[in-house]
């Protein structure tokens, strides 16, 4: 199975920070990279595929960037509704797998 | 709009069985992959299995965890989604969510998701 670890596991920031998430494939993994966003007691949201690619309706202060095994989320300007947990995930073989998580807090 | 909306989840003991279903709209869902995502309480995300469409003759994927156990299906004349979970066992508690697979290979629709909760 390929094993994605994130880092931080949480992280403390401000509105308008600029923050960057990153991801890392056990195996290389080409572009076949999702982010998904979740808000306490909420389904996840689907914010970017193909490691890059914004999800209609998605603001475009999220970007994604890798391939390979590296992979990273950026928000270039936090907005108060962004404070969330953010999961990576590997759709190349299965099984799918997700990282365990980032949590985004309100500094 | 599209809409995926999960039912069927509640308190069952270890060792039954439990029926999950989503109903799906606002798309072709004949047209679609569809899985099976779940998360325990607090805890991170857990792709459960796969379904593909008739053309793919519905074959199916699940994980190691559930493998042997639960069985994905689907009725593209009732727009429908099942899970059938059997052999239930406590670590199964969890929040089911049925999510649509586009051409892009990545999830982009979510139900909003249905409890199980697997005690004595």
């Amino acid at each position: 199975d390929i094993q994605m670890t994130q880092s931080p596991s949480s992280l403390s920031a401000s509105v308008g920070d600029r923050v960057t998430i990153t991801c890392r494939a056990s195996q290389g993994i080409s572009k076949s990279l999702a982010w998904y966003q979740q808000k306490p007691e909420k389904a996840p949201k689907s914010l970017i595929y193909a490691a890059s690619n914004l999800q209609s309706g998605v603001p475009s202060r999220f970007s994604g960037s890798g391939s390979g095994t590296d992979f990273t989320l950026t928000i270039s300007s936090l907005q108060p509704e962004d404070f969330a947990t953010y999961y990576c995930q590997q759709y190349n073989s299965y099984p799918i797998t997700f990282g365990q998580g980032t949590r985004l807090e309100i500094k | 709009e599209v809409q995926l909306v999960e039912s069927g989840g509640g308190l069952v003991q270890p060792g039954g069985s439990l029926r999950l279903s989503c109903a799906a709209s606002g798309f072709t869902f004949s047209d679609h992959y569809m899985d099976w995502v779940r998360q325990a309480p607090g805890k991170g995300l857990e792709w459960v299995g796969r379904t593909r469409k008739k053309a793919n003759d519905y074959t199916t994927e699940y994980a190691a965890s559930v493998k042997g156990r639960f069985t994905i299906s689907r009725d593209d004349s009732k727009n429908s989604l099942y899970l059938q979970m059997n052999s239930l066992k406590t670590e199964d508690t969890a929040v089911y969510y049925c999510v649509r697979v586009p051409a892009t290979w990545a999830f982009d629709y979510w139900g909003q998701g249905t409890l199980v909760t697997v005690s004595s």
